[in-house]
C-alpha cells in the first residue's frame, strides 16, 4: 500500500524558516518525481514545486510564488522528500501535501501538515 | 487568480447529473493531459480522472472526463450525498513550466 506521511509543520514567525519532511512507503520511491502542493485556509490547491529523479539529475521546478525562497530535495536512501522554506510570509500559511507524480498526475497524496506563519 | 477557470459551485438533487467545466489555454489544457481531483471536507485530495478521461482503479464510472480544445469537463452522474466536495482540474502549463490547478468547484447535493 502506498503511503506518504508528512511532518514538520507548525507555527513560525514571518521571515522565519521551516523544513517539512515526507516519508514514502509501498513503492519504489527513487522511480518517481515528487511534488509539494499546498492549500491555504479557504482557498484552492496551489502547486509548490517538484523534484525529478536521479536519471533527470534531480532537477527541480518551482512555482513563481516560492522560487528563491523554497528548496525541494530528496534522499532516495531514506525514501524521503523535503521542503526547506525560508523567508516565510503570512501568505505561505497553508496545509502542505506531498504527492507522488506519475506522468503529470498526482496519484497519491499524504495527509498534509499545517504551516502557520504568524507573529 | 487561477490560470484555469472553473465555476465556483454547481448543485443538483440526488441521482441527477452535474458537469464542471475547466477553461484554460493553448499553453496548458490544449496541449497537455488534464486530471481531476476530489477534495472531501477535511481530507487530502484524491485523483478522480487522469489523462483527460481515464479513471484510476476504484473510481466508479459515475465519474467521467472529457477534453476539447482549451476546455475540459468533469461529469458526475447518479449524484450522491457523498459526492459533496470541492473538485479541481489540473494540468501542466508549458509557458509557466509548472503545474496549474483550476479555481475549484464546490458540488452541493440538494
Amino acid at each position: 500500500e502506498v503511503q506518504l506521511v508528512e511532518s514538520g509543520g507548525g507555527l513560525v514567525q514571518p521571515g522565519g524558516s521551516l523544513r517539512l519532511s515526507c516519508v514514502a512507503s509501498g513503492f519504489t520511491f527513487s522511480d518517481y518525481f515528487m511534488d509539494w502542493v499546498r492549500q491555504a485556509p479557504g482557498k484552492g490547491l496551489e502547486w509548490v514545486g517538484r523534484i525529478k529523479i536521479r536519471g533527470d539529475s534531480y532537477t527541480t521546478d518551482y512555482a513563481a510564488s516560492v522560487k528563491g525562497r523554497f528548496t525541494i530535495s530528496r534522499d532516495d536512501s531514506k525514501n524521503s522528500l523535503y521542503l526547506q522554506m525560508n523567508s516565510l510570509r503570512t501568505e505561505d500559511t497553508a496545509v502542505y501535501y506531498c504527492a507522488r507524480e506519475n506522468w503529470y498526475r498526482f496519484d497519491y497524496w499524504g495527509q498534509g501538515t499545517l504551516v502557520t506563519v504568524s507573529s | 487568480q487561477s490560470v484555469l477557470t472553473q465555476p465556483p459551485s454547481v448543485s443538483a438533487a440526488p441521482g441527477q447529473k452535474v458537469t464542471i467545466s475547466c477553461t484554460g489555454s493553448s499553453s496548458n489544457i490544449e496541449n497537455n493531459y488534464v486530471s481531476w481531483y476530489q477534495v472531501l471536507p477535511g481530507t487530502a485530495p484524491k485523483l478522480l480522472i487522469y489523462d483527460n478521461n481515464n479513471r484510476p482503479s476504484g473510481i466508479p464510472d459515475r465519474f467521467s472526463g472529457s477534453k476539447s480544445g482549451t476546455s475540459a469537463t468533469l461529469g458526475i452522474t447518479g449524484l450522491q450525498t457523498g459526492d459533496e466536495a470541492d473538485y479541481y482540474c489540473g494540468t501542466w502549463d508549458s509557458s509557466l513550466s509548472g503545474y496549474v490547478f483550476g479555481s475549484g468547484t464546490r458540488v452541493t447535493v440538494l
